[in-house]
C-alpha cells in the first residue's frame, strides 16, 4: 500500500531563517506531487506541482521554491522566511495510473515563524 | 480562471440532523469534482468524488451529484454523527496531466450530542 510522509509535524522559525519541509511517498513510482498551504482563514492554495523528477511548476509567485531531486520525494524551501509564511503545508500525491484521479494527503506541517 | 465556491461556516448542527453544504464552482469543460474532509489536525482525506455530470458520488452516508446544469455539488448526509465534526473542502480538476486541484475556502462543521 501506498504512504505519504511529511517532516517535521511542527516547525517554529525567526523571521530570516531558512525552510526545508520533506515530503517521501513510498509504494508508487512516477507520482504527480503537490505542494499545499493552508492559511487561517484563507483555505487550501497550491504552491507548487511537479509531474517528473526535476519538473516544478509554480502557481504563487513567492519567497518559497520546491525541487524533486528524486521519484518519490519533494522538498519545500525558503532562503528568508516571511511572518506571512505561516501555515500549515500539505504534501499529497496522485497516481497516474488510475482512471480517476485523487489526490492523496500528507498529515501535514504547521509551521509558525515569529 | 477556475474558481470554487461553497457555503461560508461555521455550520453547527444537533446529532442526527440533516446537513447541507452547498457548493458551486466556475469551470470550462467538465471537470472532476470532489470533497474532502479534514479531521482536526490532521490532513485532508478524500471523502467522495463524481467524474462527470449526473454522477453522484457517495461514501459513509455523504452525497453529493454533480449537476451540470447548475454547476453545482452540493453535499448532503441525512443525520449527523458528533464524529462528523470537521472542516469540508470542495475541489474540482481539470485533469490535462497536472490535475491541479482548486479548492474551496472550506466550512467547519461542528455537530453537539
Amino acid at each position: 500500500s501506498q504512504t505519504i510522509h511529511q517532516w517535521p509535524a511542527t516547525l517554529v522559525q525567526p523571521v530570516g531563517s531558512p525552510l526545508s519541509l520533506e515530503c517521501t511517498v513510498e509504494g508508487t513510482s512516477n507520482p504527480n506531487l503537490y505542494w499545499y498551504r493552508q492559511a487561517a482563514g484563507r483555505g487550501l492554495q497550491l504552491l507548487f506541482y511537479s509531474v517528473g523528477i526535476g519538473q516544478i511548476s509554480s502557481e504563487v509567485p513567492q519567497n518559497l521554491s520546491a525541487s524533486r531531486p528524486q521519484d518519490r520525494q519533494f522538498i519545500l524551501s525558503s532562503k528568508k522566511l516571511l511572518l506571512s509564511d505561516s501555515g500549515f503545508y500539505l504534501c499529497a500525491w496522485l497516481s497516474k495510473g488510475t482512471s480517476v484521479y485523487e489526490q492523496y494527503f500528507g498529515p501535514g506541517t504547521r509551521l509558525t515563524v515569529t | 480562471g477556475d474558481s470554487v465556491t461553497q457555503m461560508e461556516g461555521p455550520v453547527t448542527l444537533s446529532e442526527e440532523a440533516f446537513l447541507t453544504i452547498n457548493c458551486t464552482y466556475t469551470a470550462t469543460g467538465y471537470p472532476s469534482l470532489f470533497w474532502y474532509v479534514q479531521y482536526p489536525g490532521e490532513g485532508l482525506q478524500l471523502l467522495l468524488k463524481a467524474t462527470k455530470a449526473d454522477d453522484k458520488g457517495s461514501n459513509k452516508g455523504f452525497e453529493a451529484t454533480y449537476r451540470k446544469e447548475t454547476t453545482s455539488f452540493h453535499l448532503e448526509k441525512g443525520s449527523v454523527q458528533v464524529s462528523d465534526s470537521a472542516v469540508y473542502f470542495c475541489a474540482l480538476s481539470q485533469g490535462g496531466g497536472s490535475e491541479k486541484l482548486v479548492f474551496g475556502k472550506g466550512t467547519k462543521l461542528t455537530v453537539n450530542p
